[in-house]
């Protein structure tokens, strides 16, 4: 079956400051990488999401970008704020069965 | 649309009791997932259902698990019996099958088991 692996596990930046995550995957065949946001006590939730024909995507502070060839995406955070910090799972889909990555969990200090 | 819909949120139960989590996917989704969420383990998927049909119980730990999908707008996930290590969120959650759309979930059931 499908294997991501998500680094880093923790993450603590300054607040305006970057924060990037990154995920690889084993199955070729992964063809929808979803990113999702879990607040403390809170469900996940989707933030932003690419499709395999597609290498980059963003959407205002948050951006995703994909390579095919590597088996590997990225999340990244630009301008930080304190409401950035959550825990944040990659995923990938291969048919539609979800593989969830281990999850980072991002500290923006004021 | 409410999302998807789990009960009861809280369950605070015995050692060896039965314990059934339920859920209501969203109207018009026909994939449903039932995830454990620990800190040790992070998300795990335990099974996934097409169009009421489980795909994949892989995940499931042992025979004390069972899920069952009726009908389309209803899941459950029972353990018989409940032990303490399976105290965690369960979370179920919903999605179309064309596999690049994605998942909802729902707010989760907190199992505490003493």
């Amino acid at each position: 079956g499908e294997n991501v692996e998500q680094h880093p596990s923790t993450l603590s930046v300054q607040e305006g400051d970057s924060a990037v995550i990154k995920c690889t995957y084993s199955d070729s065949a992964s063809n929808y990488f979803p990113w999702y946001k879990q607040e403390l006590g809170k469900r996940p939730q989707l933030i932003i999401d690419i499709r395999s024909n597609v290498g980059e995507k963003k959407d205002q502070r948050i951006a995703v970008t994909l390579n095919k060839t590597a088996k590997h995406f990225s999340l990244h955070i630009t301008e930080t704020q304190p409401e950035d910090s959550a825990v944040y799972f990659c995923a990938t889909t291969t048919g539609n069965q979800f593989y969830f990555g281990t999850g980072t969990s991002l500290t923006v200090i004021p | 649309d409410a999302g998807v819909i789990q009960s009861p949120r809280h369950e605070v139960t015995e050692m060896g009791q039965e314990v059934t989590l339920r859920c209501k996917p969203i109207s018009g989704h026909n994939s449903l997932f039932w995830y454990r969420q620990t800190m040790m383990r992070g998300l795990e998927l335990l099974i996934y259902f097409n169009n009421n049909v489980p795909i994949d119980d892989s995940g499931m730990p042992e025979d004390r698990f069972s899920a069952k999908m009726p009908n389309a707008s209803f899941s459950t996930l029972k353990i018989q019996p409940s032990e303490p290590r399976d105290s965690a969120v369960y979370f179920c959650a919903s999605s179309l099958i064309t596999g690049v759309t994605e998942a909802f979930f729902g707010q989760g059931t907190r199992l505490t088991v003493v």
